[in-house]
């Protein structure tokens, strides 16, 4: 079946530095890709969304970057920051049926 | 805005037993969903609704029902717990459907133990 995953459980990152989170999707017919940000004990919060259409789109300190030919779909975090550290969530959406990933978790070192 | 409301925060059941997570919102939000969150996996969808007295299926509804008679309310139903039915219930809420936009509300979840 249609799935969506990631390449990696974990993530460990350098405060400051720059983060990429990665998600490999099989869904060609979504209509939007959704990055979600989970925080320990708590429910998921929307980061950013990218259209199918689209190949990038930034927010503030985030970029996706969607890449259709490979099937992937990435998160970037500038500076990243001790709050950041959470699991992150790649997923896929079309009509009224949503998808998620299995989730990265990201680490934040002082 | 008290945003997406859940209730009980913590459940344990015993197998066989019935009971209803409540879900709130007072976004005036059309879309309304269910999610449960297993250890190791994503959320996955549970039952949706797109508006009161709509509702519809989503990747595993089985064991589970829903009703949406109002637009802010939208409960779970659990028939009859069985123990694979242990995990963390997410209810969220958003504008319009997961087509567009994206941007789902999300409760803080209700941790279910089915013994």
């Amino acid at each position: 079946g249609e799935s969506v995953g990631l390449h990696l459980p974990t993530l460990s990152v350098q405060e400051g530095d720059n983060s990429i989170i990665n998600c490999a999707y099989s869904n060609s017919a979504s209509d939007y890709f959704i990055w979600y940000k989970q925080e320990s004990g708590k429910g998921p919060q929307f980061i950013i969304d990218i259209r199918s259409n689209m190949d990038k789109r930034q927010g503030q300190r985030v970029t996706v970057l969607l890449n259709k030919t490979v099937k992937h779909l990435s998160l970037q975090i500038a500076a990243t920051q001790p709050g950041d550290s959470a699991v992150y969530f790649c997923a896929q959406s079309g009509g009224n049926d949503m998808r998620f990933g299995a989730g990265t978790r990201l680490t934040v070192k002082p | 805005n008290a945003g997406v409301t859940q209730t009980p925060k913590f459940q344990v059941l015993k197998t066989g037993q019935s009971m209803t997570l409540q879900c709130a919102q007072d976004m005036n939000h059309e879309y309304m969903s269910w999610y449960r969150q297993d250890p190791g996996m994503g959320l996955r969808l549970i039952h949706y609704s797109v508006g009161a007295g709509i509702t519809d299926q989503g990747e595993v509804p089985n064991g589970y029902n829903v009703s949406r008679s109002t637009t802010e309310d939208f409960p779970l139903r659990l028939l009859s717990a069985a123990p694979s039915q242990t995990s963390v219930y997410f209810c969220a809420s958003s504008y319009s459907g997961g087509g567009a936009p994206n941007e789902q509300f999300f409760g803080p979840g209700t941790r279910l133990t089915v013994l």
